[in-house]
């Protein structure tokens, strides 16, 4: 258990639709990274925050957007959404001195 | 535009032999991390080196750091079935690789 939850572990869903991933991160860490996976396209960074505040954007679409609340929590908000959308979520915290990450188990989002 | 390349992407290999993944990283950093996924499951970490010719060791698998080279190895001795997984090497701003799907076959 790396301490990082996530929910929903699955969600089904159907194009055009709106979903709230959400993400709680280890106790103690202060940065929350969002990746997307899926099978033909890896494991590619949408958006790192850090203690509330945006710290790094990646390959995030723009119907996709993320906050981290005072509680540190985090929540990805992906809308309009599409078949290609299909994917693992991962939501990640770091240590604050060796800046590995620990995921969490993932948000299986299935769009039909 | 910072890239990290691993390769094989894909390695096919016999129990009880040797194997070693490269990770080649674009930019300049002094700390690489090396992560395994199960099929299906969530990512976990192996490895992390923190400077220049680091070195570390768990079970049958060993990485390195050349941060001159801009390299990192992940080695793995006498392959056993528990090893098959996909790994990954990152970098500090968790840029990761593509990753190398392992398969060890009997």
């Amino acid at each position: 258990d790396s301490g990082v939850t996530q929910t929903p572990k699955h969600l089904i869903t159907a194009t055009g639709q709106r979903v709230t991933l959400r993400c709680s991160p280890r106790s103690g860490d202060l940065s929350v990274y969002w990746y997307q996976q899926s099978l033909d396209q890896g494991l590619q960074f949408l958006i790192q925050y850090y203690n509330g505040e945006e710290r790094a954007k990646g390959n995030i679409l723009e119907r996709f957007s993320a906050q981290q609340f005072p509680d540190l929590h985090s929540e990805l908000n992906l809308s309009s959404l599409e078949l290609g959308d299909s994917a693992l979520y991962f939501c990640a915290s770091s240590g604050r001195f060796s800046g590995e990450l620990f995921f969490g188990e993932g948000s299986r989002l299935t769009v039909l | 535009e910072l890239k990290v390349e691993q390769n094989p992407l894909f390695l096919s290999m016999q129990e009880g032999k040797n194997y070693t993944i490269y990770c080649n990283y674009s930019t300049t950093s002094d700390r690489l991390y090396w992560y395994r996924q199960d099929p299906g499951k969530s990512l976990e970490s192996l490895f992390v080196l923190l400077s220049n010719g680091a070195v570390k060791q768990e079970g049958r698998l060993m990485a390195s750091l050349d941060t001159k080279a801009r390299l990192s190895t992940l080695h793995i001795t006498a392959a056993v079935h528990d090893l098959s997984a996909t790994y990954f090497c990152a970098v500090p701003d968790m840029r990761f690789g593509a990753g190398t799907r392992l398969t060890v076959k009997p």
